[in-house]
């Protein structure tokens, strides 16, 4: 069974910009979470989607959007980048509401200049 | 505000030595406590994780000890392997599974195990 999926796995980005990230969950999972790792803040929750749902969000600006697909696929945004959202940004997936063993993708790494 | 205190920051044993890592948590919501094993390069990996209606759950050569009353859970690896060099991280939840569902991490231990 194929594990959760992140593309790209790296990214450089200019300050102004905006930027994409995918993530396809474990086949037959429909929860889809996702985090910022930094080596200062370390791993925090941006937001969670359930049934193409956001169930659950983070402490962090609007900038960061995210949307989940009917095939549980997920995508994240973050418009008018800065410096400071330069992260490792991981996808957690997991069968279903009530099952809480979350499985990590390796990430993607966001560069922002 | 941190709900989650790991500690230490960073671990140096040796082959075969023993290994503990402790955290502690704040929510009394909290009832689910998974521990996450990070190679560079790579996502966290689920290790083992506990609910707090067992004190001690074992696999292998990890081992999760859980203390309710004192709010504290804690990593023990024995018979430490170079191959468990490592940033572990633990987290807690709720189990509930609805809509505040989150894993809160602590900060992580950045474990050497040398040869």
């Amino acid at each position: 069974k194929a594990g959760v999926t992140q593309t790209p796995r790296y990214l450089i980005k200019t300050r102004g910009q905006q930027v994409t990230l995918s993530c396809s969950p474990i086949s037959g999972h429909r929860s889809v979470s996702w985090y910022q790792q930094t080596p200062g803040q370390g791993l925090q929750f941006l937001f969670e989607y359930f049934s193409e749902t956001q169930r659950n969000k983070g402490n962090f600006p609007g900038r960061f959007s995210g949307r989940q697909f009917s095939n549980s696929r997920s995508e994240m945004n973050v418009s008018t980048l800065e410096l400071g959202d330069s992260a490792l940004y991981l996808c957690a997936s997991r069968p279903g509401r009530a099952n809480t063993e979350a499985f990590f993708g390796q990430g993607t790494r966001l560069t922002v200049v | 505000q941190q709900q989650v205190k790991q500690s230490p920051q960073s671990l140096i044993v040796q082959k075969g030595g023993f290994s503990i890592i402790n955290c502690a948590y704040e929510n009394t919501a909290f009832d689910y406590f998974p521990w996450y094993q990070q190679f560079p390069g790579k996502g966290p990996a689920l290790l083992i994780a506990i609910r707090p209606d067992v004190s001690e759950k074992k696999e292998g050569r990890f081992t999760i000890s859980f203390n309710k009353s004192a709010k504290q859970f804690s990593l023990h690896i024995m018979d430490s392997q170079p191959g468990d060099s490592a940033t572990y991280f633990c987290a807690a939840s709720t189990s509930s599974g609805g809509s505040n569902y989150k894993l809160t991490f602590g900060k992580g231990t950045l474990l050497t195990v040398n040869p």
